[in-house]
């Protein structure tokens, strides 16, 4: 089974700044997608970034960039030029088979003016 | 991209009474559905996926016969909690994929009284 770890449960970054939250997963496939979420206090939620793990290139989305390590199995979000806005629980998340998506236990992330 | 609505977005019960939550894709046809809780500061879990046109498949330690899973129809799954106790109070959401890519509603939270 699909397992998805995030070791950082809270993360504090200052406005512009940059900040990279950590995620590793455990699967024995070798075709998957990637995601992170975004959850703010509404708590819809909101893709921020998906990666195919078939692409070597790491997804990026404006001021949004992951870093995939398939062979360690690492898939890390960097933000940068960080706002206010982006405060919020992400979520780190494993899809195989447009099916069974599983989800890290989120790291809060809190953006200091 | 693809829309997914629920409804309602809030619900107050009485304890052992039964809550019934619409989940509706609006723009597309899901044969697949997901039902994920999410109690406070934590992430989601998979319940159950619901499938169009046959039974549902709930998740280990879900009880089928608590949370019932109809989707009639390649728009609308819902999903029932039956005999609603104050351990069932949580935040209910659901998906449903396009592409390698999960659509979610904007949950219900459900309180029981």
């Amino acid at each position: 089974a699909q397992t998805v770890t995030q070791s950082q449960p809270e993360m504090s970054v200052q406005e512009a700044e940059t900040v990279t939250l950590s995620c590793t997963y455990d699967t024995s496939e070798s075709d998957y997608y990637l995601f992170w979420y975004k959850q703010p206090p509404s708590r819809q939620m909101i893709l921020v970034i998906r990666q195919e793990a078939y692409k070597q290139q790491n997804a990026t989305e404006n001021r949004f960039s992951v870093n995939f390590q398939k062979a360690a199995k690492s898939f890390s979000l960097k933000i940068s030029d960080s706002q206010l806005g982006d405060a919020a629980m992400y979520f780190c998340a494993h899809l195989y088979n447009n099916n069974d998506m599983r989800f890290g236990a989120g790291t809060r992330l809190t953006v200091k003016p | 991209g693809a829309v997914v609505s629920q409804h309602p977005s809030w619900v107050i019960c009485k304890s052992g009474t039964s809550v019934k939550i619409e989940c509706r894709s609006l723009d597309f046809q899901a044969t697949t559905m997901f039902w994920y809780r999410q109690f406070p500061k934590q992430s989601l879990m998979l319940m159950a996926t619901s499938n169009e046109g046959s039974k549902a498949t709930y998740e280990q330690g879900v009880e089928k016969d608590k949370f019932l899973i109809n989707h009639a129809s390649l728009t609308l799954s819902t999903l029932t909690v039956t005999s609603a106790h104050p351990e069932d109070s949580s935040f209910y959401i659901c998906s449903a994929p396009v592409t390698f890519e999960q659509f979610f509603g904007p949950g219900t939270r459900l309180t029981v009284l």
